[in-house]
């Protein structure tokens, strides 16, 4: 079946990189996406990549490798906001298990 | 900007009532689509419609049924509640885009079956 496996959670202090994990057992898809979910909150859109490579949009980048089945979210400079739960997508069909980030100050 | 809205925000059911949950988006977009998230895992496709007089089963249909009423609304409907049924809904719309795709949620249903 389809999978996509996150890490339950990560932790890192304010100002730090983090990168968040996404191996997937699927295949053709169009691209994979990264959503940001705070408590009790609504996802929401934060990158994409339909290619292989790399995808900046601010502190935040995401990578994409076909030929290895993963992908990964990098968050830099980290503030507190960022601690929050983040999902990793395959089109608009499956989603990952979703990684708590909590970021320490 | 409304966006995606769904309504009711909360709500208790007992086992065996039925109810619609409605969702409305006003972007434009022709595909929506409903999710559930059962507390610590990710959303799960319940069903989804591609456009207007369209639409699928997702990953987790059963109970449920939806209706595309319009480009705008897209409703799911329990017939009869069960408590595995309790659990957080989002409807959502999608934008395509020439470099992908882009999910807009709402605000999510928040659903109790005692």
């Amino acid at each position: 079946g389809q999978s996509l496996e996150q890490p339950s959670e990560v932790t890192a202090v304010e100002g730090a990189i983090v990168q968040i994990n996404c191996t997937y057992q699927t295949s053709g898809f169009y691209g994979l996406s990264w959503y940001q979910q705070h408590d009790g909150g609504a996802p929401t859109f934060l990158s994409y990549n339909a290619l292989d490579g790399l995808e900046e949009t601010g502190r935040f980048s995401s990578f994409l490798s076909r030929s290895d089945s993963y992908g990964y979210l990098l968050l830099q400079e980290l503030q507190m906001k960022d601690s929050a739960s983040y999902f990793c997508a395959v089109d608009e069909y499956i989603f990952g298990t979703g990684t708590r980030l909590k970021v320490l100050a | 900007n409304a966006g995606v809205t769904q309504t009711p925000k909360f709500q208790v059911l007992k086992t065996g009532q039925s109810m619609t949950l409605q969702c409305a988006q006003d972007m434009n977009h022709n595909s929506m689509y409903w999710y559930r998230q059962d507390p610590g895992m990710g959303l799960r496709l319940i069903y989804y419609s591609a456009s207007e007089g369209t639409t699928d089963k997702g990953e987790v249909p059963n109970g449920y049924n939806v209706s595309r009423l319009n480009k705008r609304e897209f409703s799911l409907r329990l017939e009869s509640a069960a408590p595995s049924q309790t659990s957080v809904y989002f409807c959502a719309s999608c934008r395509t885009w020439t470099s992908g795709n882009t999910i807009y949620f709402g605000e999510g249903s928040w659903l109790t079956v005692v």
